[in-house]
């Protein structure tokens, strides 16, 4: 049973670029969470998406980024024009279920570098 | 708002030395609590967790236990070794949510 996948592993972008980061849940899991972790810092929740929809996006900075979990297909982190504060590690994590004790398996993580 | 606070690190400690690594929490209702590792360039792992107060969630060797009164889930070994060395993230799940939400991160290096 693959575990949650994410790529790529590693994104260099230059400054007002594009980055698109990919996250396939486990495998019968249908809630999908990101996460970012800055140098040094922990991690930060950032959106909460179920197949098709938003559930929770207190987390997420209000412009450049958006997230979407399509009917088919991986769940996509998207963030548009790129800036060096966006330089972090970007962890996807996948449920079976939403309550509170619901284990969160994590994927290894996109890094991104803004240059 | 709901919040996790660990001890400083980095911890350093030799080959079969006793862990403790502090985790107090500010949290309405009853939230769960959680342990994760990560180790260098990888994902978080789950170590261990507990979803109601008095629980004791054990994996490996590591052992937390969930008290209310105290607010606490404070992470313990008896015994730690070199491959123990990583980062660890203690973490709660707010009632009514799944969202997790991370203490700073606790590194522990374990030196033969």
């Amino acid at each position: 049973n693959a575990g949650v996948m994410q790529n790529p592993r590693h994104l260099v972008r230059r400054r007002g670029q594009e980055a698109r980061l990919r996250c396939s849940p486990m495998k019968g899991h249908s809630h999908v969470y990101w996460y970012r972790q800055l140098p040094e810092e922990g991690l930060k929740f950032m959106v909460y998406l179920q197949k098709e929809n938003i559930i929770d996006e207190s987390g997420m900075p209000k412009e450049r980024f958006s997230a979407e979990f399509p009917k088919e297909g991986p769940s996509i982190l998207r963030i548009q024009q790129v800036v060096r504060g966006d330089s972090a590690a970007y962890f996807c994590a996948s449920s079976l279920g939403a309550q509170k004790q619901e284990t969160q398996y994590f994927g290894p993580g996109t890094r991104l570098l803004v240059l | 708002g709901d919040s996790v606070t660990q001890m400083e690190g980095p911890v350093t400690l030799s080959e079969e030395a006793f862990l403790t690594i502090n985790c107090t929490y500010t949290a309405t209702g009853y939230p769960s609590l959680f342990w994760y590792v990560q180790y260098p360039g990888e994902g978080l792992q789950l170590l261990l967790k507990a979803t109601k107060a008095d629980d004791k969630g054990s994996n490996k060797g590591f052992e937390a236990t969930y008290r209310k009164e105290t607010t606490s889930f404070h992470l313990e070994k008896g015994s730690v070794q070199v491959s123990d060395s990583a980062v660890y993230f203690c973490a709660l799940t707010p009632s009514g949510t799944g969202k997790l939400i991370f203490g700073q991160g606790t590194t522990l290096q374990v030196k033969p």
